[in-house]
């Protein structure tokens, strides 16, 4: 069976980092992308980025540019996300989740995500 | 990047009610689009991949439909365990975009 889990929650100060992860089970790590999400209080899900596990490479979306770095470990099948410069506007609920690939019915492949952690609170404030 | 907008924002509903949520991309995305159901405080569960085809395990109450720019959720008579928020989000593009939900709560 297919598990993420996150690391606990976290109080941070403004202008602090705050490092978050995903520990995989259950399946090759490896054969899915992981994606980084956020939820701030009352809003939509926003895709932060993701990480190729194959290889490392990652796509940021542009508002985390410069803050963001996603790694992963493939000897412990974990994903890492860290955001810099952290102030109130980045307080939130953040997931990591698997981007799975399969086959649609009469339409070729797509991308879903299927799996997800459980959330991680990262709460900024003074 | 995609924009993608639900309606309505919110509804009011009672059991066993029949309930539409559209949503909309900004540009045509086939049909890379995807559902979640989500409760709070917890994170979302897929419901429909690939604008009409239904997650395993899914009531087949929740269907949908649409390809191109404007899609659908259904869910054709809706239970006490339904009342929660609904997101669309395009798998068109590798950054995907959600829809801003659409929140069902009790009549």
């Amino acid at each position: 069976q297919v598990h993420l889990v996150q690391s606990g929650a976290e109080v941070k100060k403004p202008g602090a980092s705050v490092k978050v992860s995903c520990r995989t089970s259950g399946y090759p790590f490896t054969d899915y992308p992981i994606y980084w999400l956020r939820q701030a209080p009352g809003q939509r899900l926003e895709c932060m980025g993701w990480v190729n596990t194959v290889n490392g490479k990652v796509e940021i979306s542009q508002k985390f540019q410069g803050r963001l770095t996603m790694t992963r470990d493939t000897s412990t099948n974990t994903a890492y996300m860290v955001l810099t410069s952290l102030t109130s506007a980045d307080t939130a609920l953040y997931f990591c989740a698997r981007y799975y690939l399969g086959v649609v019915r009469g339409k070729g492949t797509a991308n879903w995500f299927d799996s997800w952690g459980q959330g991680t609170h990262v709460v900024v404030s003074s | 990047d995609i924009q993608m907008t639900q309606s309505p924002s919110s509804l009011s509903a009672s059991v066993g009610d029949r309930v539409t949520i559209t949503c909309r991309a900004s540009h045509r995305i086939n049909s890379y689009l995807n559902w979640y159901q989500q409760k709070p405080g917890k994170a979302p569960t897929l419901l429909i991949y690939g604008a009409s085809s239904l997650q395993s395990g899914v009531p087949s109450r929740f269907s949908g439909s649409g390809s191109g720019t404007d899609f659908t959720l259904t869910i054709s008579s809706l239970q006490p365990e339904d009342f929660a928020t609904y997101y669309c989000q395009q798998s068109s593009s590798t950054l995907i975009t959600f829809g801003q939900g659409t929140r069902v709560d009790i009549k």
